[in-house]
Parts: structure tokens; C-alpha cells; sequence
């Protein structure tokens, strides 16, 4: 089966502390999301990557970077924290190619409260 | 832009009842259109896509048909079980765009009572 595993399922961080999600597959796909989820505004598209070293924002990218220093892992981070990056995060991969790529794997998520 | 409406939630059903999520799109071109499901405490996983015109995705006695003429891609089933509560995501996806990357509707939440 398809994994895809994130580092921790609940975070509590300060307002101003430096953030990482991580975020690990085993399928060997080439392209990772991350992905911001909250109630009564669905899914939105934080950053992408379709290649090791590449990253490609995604429609609400600011506040977040990324790193893909490895085909299987894609690190989200918060450089400073703020109340409003409270949220559940999901990260996602998939195969490159047209088809395929519409196929994602979801991880659990990360539900991460800033204080 | 591309975008995806879904109906509002929360929906509750009675075990056996028959389900009806409403999903309409606004696209340029030919998109693929999906169904996402998220049980609680996990991620989404895919439950059924369409890639042309009247097209038919199913699975786990699920259904929706691509209607091109109403832009539409309403999920069904004829029997729901309490199994079934989750949250539905309808999304689509630009065949030849930016890699396809997908759009999703705000996700609407199916409780099933015994």
C-alpha cells in the first residue's frame, strides 16, 4: 500500500516559533504537496514540488516555505509562527504524468494550534 | 479561474436512506472531475473520477455521472451505511494544465444514524 507519513499528528507551537512539518513517502513519486485545510474553506494548495530541489507555490504560499532535499520527503515550514497558520495540514504525492497525477495519496494530517 | 461548488453540510441521513451530494464546476476546457472522501482522523483518499462527457465514476456502491450540459458531478448511492459518514470533496482537474494539479470544493459532511 500507498504511505504517505507525517511526522506528527498534533502540534502545539508558540506564536513566533520557527515550524517544520515533515512529511515522508515510500511509493517513489515524483511530485509532493502540502496542502492547508479549514472548516468551511475546504483544501487550499500551499507549495507543490514535481522534482527533488524544485518547489512551485501553490495559491496561498505566504507565510510558508518548503525544502525537497530528497525524492521522498517534502518539509513544509513556518519561519515564524502567527495564530492565524492554526490549521490542519495534509500533505499529498502522486506520480508525474498527466493521468496519474490526478491520483493523490493523502497523508493523515497535522493538526498544528499556535498559541 | 477554475473553481468547484459542492452543497453545504452537514447532511444527516438515517442508515438506508438514499444520498444526493450536489457538485457543479466552472471550467475552461475538458477537466476530470473526482470524488474524495475523508473518514475521520484520516487523510483523503480517491473514491471514484470521470475523465470525458457522460462518463460514470463509481465504487463502494457510490455513483457520479459527468454532465457536461449542467457542468455538474453529483455523488449518489442508493443505500447509505453508518460506515459511510465522512467528509465528500468534489475536485477537478486541467487535463494539460499546470500538471494537473487539482481544485477542491469546501468538503461537505455526511453523518449516518443507526
Amino acid at each position: 500500500d500507498v504511505k504517505v507519513t507525517q511526522s506528527s499528528r498534533y502540534l502545539v507551537k508558540r506564536t513566533g516559533e520557527k515550524v517544520f512539518l515533515e512529511c515522508v513517502q515510500d511509493m517513489d513519486h515524483e511530485n509532493m504537496f502540502w496542502y492547508r485545510q479549514d472548516p468551511g474553506l475546504g483544501l487550499r494548495l500551499i507549495y507543490f514540488s514535481y522534482d527533488v530541489k524544485m518547489k512551485e507555490k501553490g495559491d496561498i504560499p505566504e507565510g510558508y516555505s518548503v525544502s525537497r532535499e530528497k525524492k521522498e520527503r517534502f518539509s513544509l515550514i513556518l519561519e515564524s509562527a502567527s495564530t492565524n497558520q492554526t490549521s490542519m495540514y495534509l500533505c499529498a504525492s502522486s506520480h508525474r504524468g498527466r493521468a496519474t497525477n490526478e491520483k493523490l495519496f493523502f497523508g493523515s494530517g497535522t493538526q498544528l494550534s499556535v498559541l | 479561474g477554475d473553481s468547484v461548488t459542492q452543497m453545504e453540510g452537514p447532511v444527516t441521513l438515517s442508515e438506508e436512506a438514499f444520498l444526493t451530494i450536489n457538485c457543479t464546476y466552472t471550467a475552461t476546457g475538458y477537466p476530470s472531475l473526482f470524488w474524495y472522501v475523508q473518514y475521520p482522523g484520516e487523510g483523503l483518499q480517491l473514491l471514484l473520477k470521470a475523465t470525458k462527457a457522460d462518463d460514470k465514476g463509481s465504487n463502494k456502491g457510490f455513483e457520479a455521472t459527468y454532465r457536461k450540459e449542467t457542468t455538474s458531478f453529483h455523488l449518489e448511492k442508493g443505500s447509505v451505511q453508518v460506515s459511510d459518514s465522512a467528509v465528500y470533496f468534489c475536485a477537478l482537474s486541467q487535463r494539460g494544465g499546470s500538471q494537473g494539479n487539482l481544485i477542491f470544493g469546501k468538503g461537505t459532511k455526511l453523518s449516518v444514524k443507526p
